[in-house]
């Protein structure tokens, strides 16, 4: 099994481009978040979903967009990039029941110039 | 107050030593209770779960204490390599994201 894989790895971008990062998980799990971390702020989340069709907005969603078409993807859009937005993003997911932790991936590291 | 609280350190030991750290959490409908190690310029990765009893994993103990709100993770004989920022991880019943602390760092030295 992969896991939770996360593509890119590494991106720049220009502020205003927009772009999209990938996630994709093959454990068959229902509940996928996103989450950006940034130096002294801890992980926040961004958006989330319990299944595919349904999301829901975090902590800091102004920005970015989601969508689950598949339990398997939940790619992250940024719409119009800042350098606000330069940050570490991770991908995760987990089973449903309250008994179980999240699967991350890798991260995107992002910087917007 | 935060939700989930931890120490930020850094905690520094020397090799062999034994430490601990504590994660209090406010959430009285808090239900399950993690333990993740984050290295840097990485992902968090789930160490291990913390259940009611108290468990262990080689030279990991971890324990709740659901009278006082708090987790708690010791590592005895600390390795180089244990070296790591460790997250706090509360789920709670009728919420469907977890909480995460800010991580306690711990750096072994030799």
């Amino acid at each position: 099994n992969a896991g939770v894989t996360q593509t890119p790895k590494f991106q720049v971008l220009k502020t205003g481009q927009s772009m999209t990062l990938q996630c994709a998980q093959d454990m068959n799990h229902e509940y996928m978040s996103w989450y950006r971390q940034d130096p002294g702020m801890g992980l926040r989340l961004i958006h989330y979903s319990v299944g595919a069709g349904i999301t829901d907005q975090g902590e800091v969603p102004n920005g970015y967009n989601v969508s689950r078409s598949t339990t398997e993807d939940f790619p992250l859009r940024l719409l119009s990039a800042a350098p606000s937005q330069t940050s570490v993003y991770f991908c995760a997911s987990r089973n449903t029941g309250v008994d179980y932790g999240y699967t991350f991936g890798s991260g995107t590291r992002l910087t917007v110039v | 107050r935060k939700e989930v609280e931890q120490d930020p350190g850094p905690f520094n030991v020397p090799e062999g030593a034994t430490v601990a750290f504590n994660c209090t959490y406010s959430n009285s409908a808090s239900q399950s209770f993690f333990w993740y190690r984050q290295d840097c310029r990485k992902e968090p990765k789930l160490l291990m779960s913390v259940y009611s009893s108290g468990n262990e994993d080689g030279r990991f103990t971890a324990q709740l204490n659901r009278a006082s709100q708090y987790i708690s993770l010791l590592i005895r004989d600390s390795k180089l390599s244990d070296s790591a920022t460790y997250l706090c991880v509360v789920n709670s019943r009728g919420s469907y994201i977890p909480t995460f602390g800010r991580g306690t760092s711990l750096i072994v030295h030799p």
